[in-house]
Parts: C-alpha cells; sequence; structure tokens
C-alpha cells in the first residue's frame, strides 16, 4: 500500500476553504485516493474517493493532478462542526476485503 | 450502506480482567476489521476475521491477547485478555463495501 504524507494539523476560521494536501509519491497504476474524517468518540466516516481529475460530492472535493502523486481535499467555507481528524488512505478500488491502512491524518480545527 | 453496532461503547477495566466486545452488522458481510486507536493517534489495524477460518492478525497482535470470534456474517468479537493499562484505547469493528468501509461508534477502554 502507497504510503501517504500529510499534515498534522491545520487551523482555519469559519466560512473558510479549507485545502488539505495529501503526498503519495509511491500511488500504484490501481489505486484509488479515498479521503475519511473522524469526529471526537466516533468512527471514521467515508468523505470522497477519486482516481483522477476532480471529484465533487455534497461535502468536498477532491482534485487529484495527472501525475496523481499528491491529491488535495477542499472543504468549500467550513464550520466549526467541521473540526475533525482528515485521513488520506491509498489503495484499491474502495476497501473491498482488503483492510484501510491509516495515516497520521490532519487535525483541522476551526475557530469561530 | 452497513450499519454496525458495537456494545459496550466504554468500560472501565481493573487490570488482569478480559473484555469482550461485540459487533453486530445489518447485513452479511464477508471480511470483519478490528482496529485500535491510542489516544491521540490514528487507527491501527489489529486482525482480519473472516467468517469460518481463523483471524489473522497484524505484526504486534497476538491470538492469545486479542482472541476473535467470527461465528457468522453478522457478528464478531473481540476480546481484550489479561488486560494492563497500556490496552487503554478505543476498539473499533469496521466492515467493507463496495466503494467505502464502515466503523462502528468504538468502544472506549479504560483500565485501571
Amino acid at each position: 500500500l502507497a504510503k501517504t504524507t500529510q499534515p498534522i494539523s491545520m487551523d482555519s476560521y469559519e466560512g473558510q476553504e479549507v485545502n488539505i494536501t495529501c503526498s503519495h509519491n509511491n500511488i500504484a497504476t490501481n489505486d484509488y485516493i479515498t479521503w475519511y474524517q473522524q469526529f471526537p468518540s466516533q468512527g471514521p466516516r467515508f468523505i470522497i474517493q477519486g482516481y483522477k481529475t476532480k471529484v465533487t460530492n455534497e461535502v468536498a472535493s477532491l482534485f487529484i493532478p495527472a501525475d496523481r502523486k499528491s491529491s488535495t481535499l477542499s472543504l468549500p467555507r467550513v464550520s466549526l462542526s467541521d473540526t475533525a481528524v482528515y485521513y488520506c488512505l491509498v489503495g484499491g478500488n474502495g476497501a473491498g476485503n482488503t483492510p484501510l491502512v491509516f495515516g497520521k491524518g490532519t487535525r483541522l480545527s476551526v475557530i469561530a | 450502506s452497513a450499519v454496525i453496532s458495537q456494545k459496550p461503547s466504554r468500560d472501565i477495566c481493573q487490570r488482569g480482567t478480559s473484555l469482550t466486545i461485540q459487533c453486530q452488522v445489518d447485513s452479511q458481510v464477508t471480511m470483519m476489521f478490528w482496529y485500535r486507536q491510542q489516544p491521540g493517534q490514528s487507527l491501527t489495524l489489529i486482525a482480519t476475521a473472516n467468517q469460518g477460518s481463523e483471524a489473522t492478525y497484524e505484526s504486534g497482535f497476538v491470538i492469545d491477547k486479542f482472541p476473535i470470534s467470527r461465528p457468522n456474517l453478522t457478528f464478531s468479537t473481540l476480546t481484550v485478555s489479561n488486560m494492563s493499562p497500556e490496552d487503554s484505547s478505543i476498539y473499533l469493528c469496521s466492515v467493507a463495501a463496495v466503494t467505502e468501509a464502515f466503523f462502528g461508534q468504538g468502544t472506549r477502554l479504560t483500565v485501571v
């Protein structure tokens, strides 16, 4: 599984756009990039997944450059409730029967 | 999607005792995964539980310490045996769907 590197922590004010970048230099051809969100005292929750270019859903956007060696999770107009740890994972298509391997994640703190 | 119920949600246990954590899924799944999350840390995979066969443990985790049962396709248990304060963590079970993984709320274990 490709190793990922992301900032340990980030701070943002409410209403701002937050971009969290993840490096995955050794990503394999058939690897997907998936982001999970974890609130305190809860299990991680799927946010978004992509393979290349840009993916957008109701929660976030995921930008993946052509070389796929990095990706950026974009959270538009964050609120206090977006305070959480965000994990970038690289691996097969979805989780399937392969367990997820979590890196250290990025602790996002949203300030009023 | 999958809904996972974990019991207990939290417990305080005496050192030297054992605790069994239950994980119930609302649909049949082939694989179930158990993770540990130490305070302030990321998730670490303990083992993969496949119905009808012995669980597969990750490096650093052994069956004598963390015995796992998987009696059917919707249920699994993880036992934390002969507990010490170092076992104080959140334990989470997880299942995989087509494109994402689902997690229980976790069991917060404190060993005193």
